[in-house]
């Protein structure tokens, strides 16, 4: 099973500011088939990044995602206040399809 | 636009058994053309992937936590997924999403999961 590590656990920022947030594999992640998703409270994820680095349909273009192998980071370029959330990766390229335990975005 | 309606949760008895069903509607959305994913999330492990099934139901894989216990399934003429949960312990304590998965060919991975529902608790307690 390929486990996710997401960094840092908590991330305290300011709109306006830019967040970096980071998720590492313990295996290369096939075709770099890593997903992110945002979960606000109460509601179900929804996919912003796939294949590392492909902006998903609708998704501003504030969100931006890199990395290849076993590194990933998920970019924000210019906060605003919707973006405070909790952020998941997931991998998919083998079953089973593992997410990490998720960054906390908080406004600082 | 696509929309996952979950229902079937609540609260079951340890080793009881529970079906939950996700109904799927929208405009232009072919249901049968596209895997199926279930994930669950509870507080102490997260976001869980457990079960896919592909558009013709021929195929489904399951995470190992719940092999052999859960069963996948759909209804393609009514555009509905389900999952039959049983032996159910206070492990399976959590909110189940049901999400379309992004492609038709997803067998061994290369699907992300692109639309989801709101989720159903499912409380597993005496």
């Amino acid at each position: 099973e390929i486990v996710l590590t997401q960094s840092p656990g908590t991330l305290s920022l300011s709109p306006g500011e830019r967040a970096t947030l980071s998720c590492r594999a313990s295996q290369n992640i096939n075709y770099n088939f890593l997903a992110w998703y945002q979960q606000k409270p109460g509601q179900a994820p929804r996919v912003l990044i796939y294949g590392a680095s492909s902006v998903a349909t609708g998704i501003p273009d504030r969100f931006s995602g890199s990395g290849s192998g076993t590194d990933f980071t998920l970019t924000i370029s210019r906060l605003e206040s919707e973006d405070f959330a909790v952020y998941y990766c997931q991998q998919y390229g083998r079953s089973p399809y593992t997410f990490g335990q998720g960054t906390k975005l908080e406004i600082k | 636009q696509l929309q996952l309606v979950e229902s079937g949760g609540g609260l079951v008895k340890p080793g009881g058994s529970l079906r939950l069903s996700c109904a799927a509607s929208g405009s232009g959305f072919s249901f049968s053309y596209y895997y199926m994913t279930w994930i669950r999330q509870s507080p102490g492990k997260g976001l869980e992937w457990i079960a896919s099934i592909d558009g013709d139901a021929s195929h489904t894989e399951y995470a190992d936590s719940v092999q052999g216990r859960f069963t996948i399934s759909r209804d393609n003429a009514k555009n509905s997924l389900f999952l039959q949960m049983d032996s159910l312990s206070g492990e399976d304590t959590a909110v189940y999403f049901c999400a379309r998965d992004s492609g038709r060919y997803c067998d061994g991975g290369g699907c992300y999961l692109s639309d989801w529902g709101q989720g159903t608790l499912v409380t597993v307690s005496s």
